[in-house]
């Protein structure tokens, strides 16, 4: 089982929908979580931490389960410029190594 | 969030060649500093944890020999990809911060492609 996992997509939707995208983490010690975004071909940019209670960030609401080891994220009203992957990244345990997921390609159409 | 500077942004070489990146971080004082690797398509993998003033520490499959870090000051740390091949072809990330349940932050990337 891989560390961090996410559905690789990719998640054509229309403009104006609403999507969510889940990810599973196998380390049940792991205590900072962060849903990045990369454009194609850039680095990684922060989107949203992710807090115990969930929270919000304008459109983009991030949950996280630790029962069930799994983070998500949902995004309202998208727009085209919400095109992008939605990487996934969870903190090693105790220290501050991330592990990565693989990405979620979400492709937002006209 | 940490502003963090890398150099080059593209490198196109012949196989053989030894290529250095640079990372700096321009407005945080880091003690490490983190060397990604991404291959199209792929996650981001961690090659190293850079560490200032004393030796970097190497994930396992990476060759400390191939990939020279040195983390000589709190803002600058280079990776050098010595005698460089094909295979070495990825985009190269470095990042800072970190630190407890703070983020990471990212330099633009280095694509080295080897010829």
């Amino acid at each position: 089982r891989k560390e961090v996992e996410q559905d690789p997509g990719p998640f054509n939707v229309p403009e104006g929908a609403t999507v969510a995208f889940n990810c599973t983490y196998s380390n049940s010690a792991s205590q900072s979580f962060f849903w990045y975004r990369q454009d194609c071909r850039k680095e990684p940019k922060l989107l949203m931490s992710v807090y115990s209670s969930g929270n919000e960030d304008g459109r983009f609401t991030a949950q996280l389960n630790r029962a069930s080891q799994y983070i998500s994220l949902l995004i309202r009203d998208s727009k085209l410029s919400d095109s992008a992957t939605y990487l996934c990244v969870v903190n090693k345990g105790s220290n501050y190594q991330l592990i990565w997921g693989a990405g979620t390609k979400l492709i937002i159409k006209p | 969030g940490a502003v963090v500077s890398q150099h080059p942004s593209r490198v196109i070489c012949k196989s053989g060649t030894s290529v250095k990146i640079e990372c700096r971080s321009l407005d945080f004082q880091a003690t490490t500093m983190f060397w990604y690797r991404q291959f199209p398509k792929k996650s981001l993998m961690l090659m190293a944890t850079s560490n200032e003033g004393s030796k970097a520490t190497y994930e396992q499959g990476v060759e400390k020999d191939k990939f020279l870090i040195n983390h000589a000051s709190l803002t600058l740390s280079t990776l050098t990809v010595t005698s460089a091949h094909p295979e070495d072809s990825s985009f190269y990330i470095c990042s800072v911060g970190g630190y407890g349940n703070q983020p990471q932050h990212f330099g633009d990337g280095t694509r080295l492609s080897i010829l």
